[in-house]
């Protein structure tokens, strides 16, 4: 079964600074990636997803992704963070092998500091 | 609305007593997904819709847990006999088309409390 590790519970970083938050997969076939964010008392919003093609994926709010199929890691990126980045942030993984249910992570709180 | 709606938003029952969360999907999508989400958890998956039938129930934790979707678009998740462990916020997300790579829409969620 398809499974999804986020390694790191929190990630601070100074605003401005860019960030990265981890996300190491595990599938028995072609993995199908997702980012998803939530805010305090609010649902889960889609960032971006890698289906296929290229590895480098760009979503929303100035996010990206890239998937790297050797070391199994899908860790998303932001340039130059800001205040308003902080959230909570989940990497999802579907294995087509076992239907098309979404398997998420544990999730990694981002505080991102003035 | 545009949106996934949940309601209720919050429900706080006794141990023993049943409960019915509602989903609205956006509209036009086909597939439904019901997830449990814990506080310091990532959602955990409960049950896959694609259209009126369960495609995928393989998450509903034990026969306590029951779901129906019975014209293709409302969703109702049932919990019989609650525990105090069922507490949790839960979440409805829909998707379009029979896909897998689409992503999926969530809702705000139902924050069910079992005192």
């Amino acid at each position: 079964a398809q499974s999804v590790a986020q390694p790191e519970d929190q990630v601070n970083v100074a605003e401005g600074n860019p960030l990265t938050v981890k996300c190491t997969y595990s599938v028995s076939g072609n993995p199908y990636l997702f980012w998803y964010v939530q805010y305090p008392n609010r649902g889960l919003q889609f960032l971006l997803k890698y289906i296929t093609g290229d590895n480098l994926v760009k979503g929303s709010y100035g996010f990206e992704a890239e998937f790297n199929k050797s070391q199994t890691s899908f860790h998303l990126k932001k340039p130059s963070a800001l205040v308003s980045d902080s959230a909570l942030y989940f990497c999802a993984v579907r294995d087509i092998r076992y239907g098309n249910k979404l398997v998420f992570g544990a999730g990694t709180i981002l505080r991102v500091k003035s | 609305g545009a949106g996934v709606s949940q309601t209720p938003s919050n429900k706080v029952t006794e141990k023993g007593k049943y409960v019915e969360l509602r989903c609205d999907p956006i509209s036009g999508h086909t597939a439904l997904y019901w997830y449990r989400q814990s506080l310091g958890q990532g959602p955990e998956f409960l049950i896959y819709f694609q259209g009126t039938g369960a495609a995928d129930d393989s998450g509903l934790p034990n026969d306590r847990f029951f779901a129906v979707r019975p014209e293709g678009s409302v969703s109702t998740l049932k919990i019989q006999r609650t525990e105090r462990g069922d507490s949790a916020v839960y979440l409805c997300a829909s998707s379009a088309g029979t896909g897998v790579s689409g992503e999926l829409f969530f809702g705000e969620g139902s924050r069910l409390t079992v005192l």
